[in-house]
């Protein structure tokens, strides 16, 4: 495996649900962020982890719940969601460098709440 | 923030050259500019970025002003892969990776 791999790729869950995405980075990456895209959106940045720390939470309802182990691995736990949270929900990582940190993103994982 | 300001869309004509506006009037000192494109289906993917040079390298060249308030993305022959969204995205000293994506250009090829 390479890159940066998001498992489910598809994922349909009622609002009573409890599911959680994850994200598995081969990179040797050190940060690790979730962000979220909606139909016609950009995407917005939800969550940072930098060296397995959380360092930025955008405002996030709490019914998102992220976590991370350790800094090849990324959740992102869901409950209780609502129909408007039916979305892409892509992960990155990258080497934190100050002003020219790339990042590398998985393919996502595409939500359906209903 | 600065901000970028892109076109919303964009036509091209396969295996002709491709520019790729963005203006950044805002831009300070220590901003660089990354450029990240989104095919259909996939999430983006890095290009190029740069801060005061012209950049380039095996997918494009990066083109700065001089007074670095815009930047043009060239595409030297467009392909049909090449049909994406496509972001300019200003990042700046001590955000490290934290981009703040826009509406960006999406670019169609047409054969």
């Amino acid at each position: 495996e390479t890159g940066v791999t998001q498992t489910p790729r598809h994922l349909v869950m009622g609002m009573t649900n409890k599911k959680s995405l994850k994200c598995e980075q081969h990179l040797g990456h050190n940060a690790m962020y979730w962000y979220k895209q909606s139909a016609k959106k950009p995407l917005e940045l939800m969550f940072v982890y930098s060296l397995e720390e959380r360092v930025e939470n955008n405002s996030v309802p709490s019914r998102f719940s992220p976590e991370c182990p350790n800094s090849s691995h990324l959740f992102l736990h869901l409950h209780t969601l609502q129909p408007e949270d039916s979305a892409l929900y892509l992960c990155a990582s990258s080497q934190e460098d100050a002003g020219e940190s790339v990042l590398t993103f998985g393919a996502g994982s595409r939500l359906t709440v209903l | 923030d600065a901000k970028t300001t892109q076109p919303n869309s964009m036509e091209s004509n396969e295996e002709e050259p491709v520019h790729l506006p963005c203006n950044h009037s805002t831009i300070s000192g220590t901003d660089y500019i990354h450029w990240y494109r989104q095919l259909p289906s996939q999430g983006p993917e890095y290009v190029i970025h740069g801060l005061t040079s012209n950049v380039n390298n095996r997918m494009a060249s990066l083109a700065i002003a001089e007074d670095r308030k815009s930047s043009t993305l060239i595409l030297h022959r467009a392909t049909l892969r090449d049909a994406a969204v496509y972001y300019c995205i200003l990042t700046w000293y001590n955000q490290g990776g934290k981009l703040i994506f826009g509406q960006g250009t999406e670019l169609s090829v047409k054969p």
